[in-house]
C-alpha cells in the first residue's frame, strides 16, 4: 500500500537558519504531494503542494519539489523564524492507485529558537 | 468564512457511552472526511463520503459509524466508547474527490474516553 516517511524529530534551529524536512513516498499510482502545517491546538493547513513530477510547489518561502526519480518530496526554506515553529505532515493522495483520502507522513515537529 | 466546524472541541466519556462528533462546512465541498491523530502515528483515516448519500470506510473504520444525508453536514457516531478512541478527530473536505483538491480541515475534537 501507500505510504510517506518523514523524518519525525523535534527538529530544533536557530532563527535564520536553513531548513530541510524530508520526505520520501511509496504509490501504486500517480499520487499528488502535500505539505500540511499544524500550529498547536489547531487543525492542519495546507502548506503547499505538486500534482506531478518536477513540479515545485511554494508558499511563504517554503519550498518542495516532487522528485519521481528519488519519490522524495522535501521542504525546504532558507531563512526559518519562530513563528515557523510547528508540526509538518507531507501527504500523498493517490485515488488512481485505489487508495481512499490522504497517506500521511508521521508528523515532523519543529522548533525555532530566537 | 467558516470553513469546516467541528464541535465538540473537547469531549470525555466513559467506556460504552455512545456520541456524535459534528462536522459541517459551508464551501459546498463534494468530499468530506474523517481523521484520527495519535501520538506518532499521523493522522489515519476513518470514514470518507464523495457526495450526499455515499460513504465508505477507510483505514480504520471499527467502531465508527456515518452518515451524509446533506452535502454540508458529515457526522462521525462512536457506538460504544473504548478507552481505545482516546484520540484527536479532524474532519475535512475538497471540493471533489480528485488527486489534486487540496483538503480543508476543521479544528479538531479532543476526545477521551475513560
Amino acid at each position: 500500500g501507500d505510504s510517506v516517511t518523514q523524518m519525525e524529530g523535534p527538529v530544533t534551529l536557530s532563527e535564520e537558519a536553513f531548513l530541510t524536512i524530508n520526505c520520501t513516498y511509496t504509490a501504486t499510482g500517480y499520487p499528488s504531494l502535500f505539505w500540511y502545517v499544524q500550529y498547536p491546538g489547531e487543525g492542519l493547513q495546507l502548506l503547499l503542494k505538486a500534482t506531478k513530477a518536477d513540479d515545485k510547489g511554494s508558499n511563504k518561502g517554503f519550498e518542495a519539489t516532487y522528485r519521481k526519480e528519488t519519490t522524495s518530496f522535501h521542504l525546504e526554506k532558507g531563512s526559518v523564524q519562530v513563528s515557523d515553529s510547528a508540526v509538518y505532515f507531507c501527504a500523498l493522495s493517490d485515488r488512481g492507485g485505489g487508495a481512499d483520502g490522504l497517506t500521511f507522513g508521521k508528523g515532523t515537529h519543529l522548533i525555532i529558537q530566537p | 468564512n467558516a470553513g469546516v466546524t467541528q464541535t465538540p472541541k473537547f469531549q470525555v466519556l466513559k467506556t460504552g457511552q455512545s456520541m456524535t462528533l459534528q462536522c459541517a462546512q459551508d464551501m459546498n465541498h463534494e468530499y468530506m472526511s474523517w481523521y484520527r491523530q495519535d501520538p506518532g502515528m499521523g493522522l489515519r483515516l476513518i470514514h470518507y463520503s464523495v457526495g450526499a448519500g455515499i460513504t465508505d470506510q477507510g483505514e480504520v473504520p471499527n467502531g465508527y459509524n456515518v452518515s451524509r444525508s446533506t452535502t454540508e453536514d458529515f457526522p462521525l457516531r462512536l457506538l460504544s466508547a473504548a478507552p481505545s478512541q482516546t484520540s484527536v478527530y479532524f474532519c475535512a473536505s475538497s471540493l471533489s474527490s480528485g488527486d489534486n483538491q487540496p483538503q480543508h480541515f476543521g479544528d479538531g475534537t479532543r476526545l477521551s474516553i475513560l
